[in-house]
Protein backbone atom coordinates (compact mmCIF):
# COMPACT_ATOMS: atom_id res chain seq x y z
CA UNK A 1 0.00 0.00 0.00
CA UNK A 2 0.93 3.95 -0.03
CA UNK A 3 3.38 5.20 2.89
CA UNK A 4 4.91 7.90 3.71
CA UNK A 5 8.15 7.47 5.88
CA UNK A 6 9.97 10.88 7.33
CA UNK A 7 12.46 11.69 9.92
CA UNK A 8 12.14 10.24 13.42
CA UNK A 9 11.92 12.96 15.93
CA UNK A 10 12.65 14.82 18.01
CA UNK A 11 14.81 16.93 16.38
CA UNK A 12 16.35 20.16 18.02
CA UNK A 13 18.34 23.03 16.21
CA UNK A 14 19.44 26.60 17.31
CA UNK A 15 18.10 29.73 15.99
CA UNK A 16 19.26 30.35 12.40
CA UNK A 17 20.33 26.83 11.83
CA UNK A 18 19.52 25.47 8.66
CA UNK A 19 16.51 22.34 8.97
CA UNK A 20 16.33 19.62 6.68
CA UNK A 21 13.51 16.91 7.61
CA UNK A 22 13.69 14.14 5.01
CA UNK A 23 10.79 12.61 4.22
CA UNK A 24 9.86 9.72 1.45
CA UNK A 25 7.12 7.88 -0.21
CA UNK A 26 5.68 4.59 -1.74
CA UNK A 27 2.58 4.78 -3.94
CA UNK A 28 1.54 1.64 -5.64
CA UNK A 29 -1.98 2.62 -5.78
CA UNK A 30 -1.34 6.12 -7.63
CA UNK A 31 1.75 7.53 -10.08
CA UNK A 32 1.79 11.03 -9.22
CA UNK A 33 0.13 11.41 -5.78
CA UNK A 34 0.22 15.09 -4.69
CA UNK A 35 2.50 16.02 -1.92
CA UNK A 36 1.96 18.04 1.63
CA UNK A 37 3.81 19.16 4.17
CA UNK A 38 1.60 20.08 7.29
CA UNK A 39 2.59 21.72 10.62
CA UNK A 40 1.07 21.69 13.95
CA UNK A 41 2.07 24.46 15.91
CA UNK A 42 1.52 23.94 19.90
CA UNK A 43 -2.18 24.45 20.88
CA UNK A 44 -3.47 25.29 17.02
CA UNK A 45 -4.95 22.67 14.67
CA UNK A 46 -3.46 20.93 11.72
CA UNK A 47 -2.54 23.09 8.98
CA UNK A 48 -1.52 23.10 5.66
CA UNK A 49 2.28 24.31 4.98
CA UNK A 50 2.62 23.65 1.36
CA UNK A 51 1.91 21.20 -1.25
CA UNK A 52 3.07 20.33 -4.86
CA UNK A 53 1.10 18.11 -7.02
CA UNK A 54 3.63 18.14 -9.90
CA UNK A 55 6.86 16.19 -9.83
CA UNK A 56 9.74 18.19 -10.26
CA UNK A 57 8.66 21.28 -8.68
CA UNK A 58 9.38 23.18 -5.38
CA UNK A 59 6.89 24.18 -3.15
CA UNK A 60 7.85 27.53 -0.83
CA UNK A 61 6.22 28.78 2.37
CA UNK A 62 7.14 30.74 5.36
CA UNK A 63 10.41 30.11 4.25
CA UNK A 64 10.61 26.01 4.09
CA UNK A 65 10.70 24.58 0.94
CA UNK A 66 10.25 21.20 -0.58
CA UNK A 67 10.34 20.09 -4.58
CA UNK A 68 9.16 16.76 -5.49
CA UNK A 69 11.31 14.31 -6.84
CA UNK A 70 9.70 11.30 -8.82
CA UNK A 71 13.34 9.47 -8.87
CA UNK A 72 14.06 9.36 -5.43
CA UNK A 73 10.18 9.60 -4.32
CA UNK A 74 10.96 12.10 -1.71
CA UNK A 75 10.16 15.95 -0.54
CA UNK A 76 12.15 16.54 1.96
CA UNK A 77 11.36 20.02 3.85
CA UNK A 78 14.04 22.28 4.01
CA UNK A 79 14.74 25.83 5.48
CA UNK A 80 17.76 27.94 5.84
CA UNK A 81 17.78 29.83 8.94
CA UNK A 82 14.54 28.51 11.59
CA UNK A 83 13.27 30.90 14.46
CA UNK A 84 11.99 29.92 17.34
CA UNK A 85 8.50 30.04 16.49
CA UNK A 86 9.08 27.28 14.04
CA UNK A 87 8.92 25.04 16.91
CA UNK A 88 6.11 22.42 15.61
CA UNK A 89 5.45 19.10 14.98
CA UNK A 90 5.88 18.85 11.03
CA UNK A 91 3.84 15.60 9.08
CA UNK A 92 4.70 14.60 5.30
CA UNK A 93 1.33 13.67 3.68
CA UNK A 94 0.37 12.33 0.09
CA UNK A 95 -2.81 12.52 -1.14
CA UNK A 96 -5.19 10.17 -3.47
CA UNK A 97 -8.19 9.75 -4.85
CA UNK A 98 -9.73 6.81 -3.10
CA UNK A 99 -13.66 6.41 -2.21
CA UNK A 100 -12.60 9.64 -1.03
CA UNK A 101 -9.76 11.89 -1.33
CA UNK A 102 -7.23 10.72 1.25
CA UNK A 103 -4.24 11.67 3.00
CA UNK A 104 -1.40 9.18 3.69
CA UNK A 105 0.43 10.72 6.70
CA UNK A 106 4.14 10.23 7.90
CA UNK A 107 4.37 9.56 11.68
CA UNK A 108 5.21 13.41 12.80
CA UNK A 109 8.64 15.16 13.47
CA UNK A 110 9.04 17.12 16.73
CA UNK A 111 11.05 20.42 15.71
CA UNK A 112 12.09 22.23 18.49
CA UNK A 113 14.28 25.07 17.94
CA UNK A 114 16.45 26.59 20.69
CA UNK A 115 16.95 30.22 21.39
CA UNK B 1 -14.77 32.14 6.79
CA UNK B 2 -15.04 28.69 7.58
CA UNK B 3 -14.54 27.41 10.85
CA UNK B 4 -14.44 23.85 12.59
CA UNK B 5 -15.37 23.00 15.86
CA UNK B 6 -14.45 19.95 17.96
CA UNK B 7 -15.58 18.69 21.10
CA UNK B 8 -14.56 17.92 23.57
CA UNK B 9 -10.81 18.72 23.77
CA UNK B 10 -9.73 15.92 26.17
CA UNK B 11 -11.44 12.79 27.57
CA UNK B 12 -10.18 10.50 30.09
CA UNK B 13 -12.91 7.17 29.88
CA UNK B 14 -12.93 4.33 31.37
CA UNK B 15 -12.62 0.88 29.60
CA UNK B 16 -16.00 -0.26 28.69
CA UNK B 17 -17.84 3.25 28.92
CA UNK B 18 -19.41 4.93 25.51
CA UNK B 19 -17.85 7.95 23.99
CA UNK B 20 -19.37 10.63 21.64
CA UNK B 21 -16.35 13.38 19.71
CA UNK B 22 -17.97 15.84 17.62
CA UNK B 23 -17.42 18.36 14.90
CA UNK B 24 -19.14 20.84 13.52
CA UNK B 25 -18.43 23.34 9.98
CA UNK B 26 -19.73 26.29 10.02
CA UNK B 27 -19.59 28.66 6.72
CA UNK B 28 -19.09 26.06 4.12
CA UNK B 29 -22.21 23.70 2.66
CA UNK B 30 -21.98 20.47 1.84
CA UNK B 31 -18.30 19.82 2.38
CA UNK B 32 -16.65 16.57 2.69
CA UNK B 33 -16.09 15.43 6.22
CA UNK B 34 -13.39 12.96 7.70
CA UNK B 35 -12.25 11.45 10.92
CA UNK B 36 -8.77 10.98 11.51
CA UNK B 37 -6.91 9.38 14.39
CA UNK B 38 -3.27 9.17 15.60
CA UNK B 39 -2.58 6.74 18.36
CA UNK B 40 0.36 7.19 20.44
CA UNK B 41 3.73 6.94 18.41
CA UNK B 42 1.49 6.04 15.35
CA UNK B 43 0.51 8.08 11.94
CA UNK B 44 -2.47 9.93 10.86
CA UNK B 45 -4.82 7.87 9.64
CA UNK B 46 -8.59 8.48 7.85
CA UNK B 47 -11.00 5.88 9.51
CA UNK B 48 -14.42 7.59 8.36
CA UNK B 49 -15.29 9.53 5.56
CA UNK B 50 -18.60 11.98 4.42
CA UNK B 51 -19.92 12.78 1.17
CA UNK B 52 -23.33 13.85 2.41
CA UNK B 53 -25.61 14.18 4.90
CA UNK B 54 -26.72 10.73 6.30
CA UNK B 55 -24.05 8.59 4.34
CA UNK B 56 -20.48 7.51 5.97
CA UNK B 57 -17.97 5.49 4.56
CA UNK B 58 -15.43 3.73 7.04
CA UNK B 59 -11.90 3.23 6.01
CA UNK B 60 -10.52 1.31 9.73
CA UNK B 61 -12.03 -0.89 11.02
CA UNK B 62 -11.91 -0.11 15.11
CA UNK B 63 -14.83 -0.77 16.62
CA UNK B 64 -15.82 2.83 15.88
CA UNK B 65 -18.96 4.28 14.37
CA UNK B 66 -19.72 7.77 12.95
CA UNK B 67 -22.88 9.58 11.54
CA UNK B 68 -23.91 12.71 9.96
CA UNK B 69 -27.13 14.18 10.94
CA UNK B 70 -26.61 17.31 9.78
CA UNK B 71 -24.68 18.47 6.53
CA UNK B 72 -22.44 20.39 8.70
CA UNK B 73 -22.16 17.64 11.45
CA UNK B 74 -19.79 14.86 12.17
CA UNK B 75 -20.32 12.55 14.79
CA UNK B 76 -17.76 9.84 15.81
CA UNK B 77 -18.90 7.54 18.29
CA UNK B 78 -18.92 3.76 19.66
CA UNK B 79 -20.90 1.86 23.02
CA UNK B 80 -18.02 0.17 24.38
CA UNK B 81 -14.38 1.86 24.97
CA UNK B 82 -11.03 -0.20 24.63
CA UNK B 83 -7.73 0.53 25.65
CA UNK B 84 -6.28 0.69 21.70
CA UNK B 85 -8.94 3.45 20.97
CA UNK B 86 -6.54 6.30 23.32
CA UNK B 87 -4.96 8.68 20.71
CA UNK B 88 -5.71 12.19 19.12
CA UNK B 89 -8.90 12.39 16.87
CA UNK B 90 -9.31 15.02 14.31
CA UNK B 91 -11.89 15.72 12.37
CA UNK B 92 -11.50 17.79 8.89
CA UNK B 93 -13.21 18.84 5.60
CA UNK B 94 -12.94 19.66 2.13
CA UNK B 95 -14.46 20.24 -1.06
CA UNK B 96 -13.29 18.18 -4.65
CA UNK B 97 -10.14 17.44 -4.01
CA UNK B 98 -8.81 20.66 -2.75
CA UNK B 99 -6.73 21.49 0.70
CA UNK B 100 -8.31 19.61 3.62
CA UNK B 101 -8.70 21.83 6.38
CA UNK B 102 -8.49 20.29 10.41
CA UNK B 103 -9.45 21.07 13.46
CA UNK B 104 -7.44 21.31 16.38
CA UNK B 105 -8.18 17.66 17.58
CA UNK B 106 -9.07 15.83 20.73
CA UNK B 107 -7.03 14.16 23.07
CA UNK B 108 -8.56 10.62 23.90
CA UNK B 109 -7.54 8.83 26.98
CA UNK B 110 -8.61 5.28 27.77
CA UNK B 111 -7.82 4.02 31.03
Amino acid sequence: GDSVTQTEGPVTVSESESLIINCTYSATSIAYPNLFWYVRYPGEGLQLLLKVITAGQKGSSRGFEATYNKETTSFHLQKASVQESDSAVYYCALGRSSGSWQLIFGSGTQLTVMP
Amino acid sequence: AQTIHQWPVAEIKAVGSPLSLGCTIKGKSSPNLYWYWQATGGTLQQLFYSITVGQVESVVQLNLSASRPKDDQFILSTEKLLLSHSGFYLCAWNQANTEVFFGKGTRLTVV
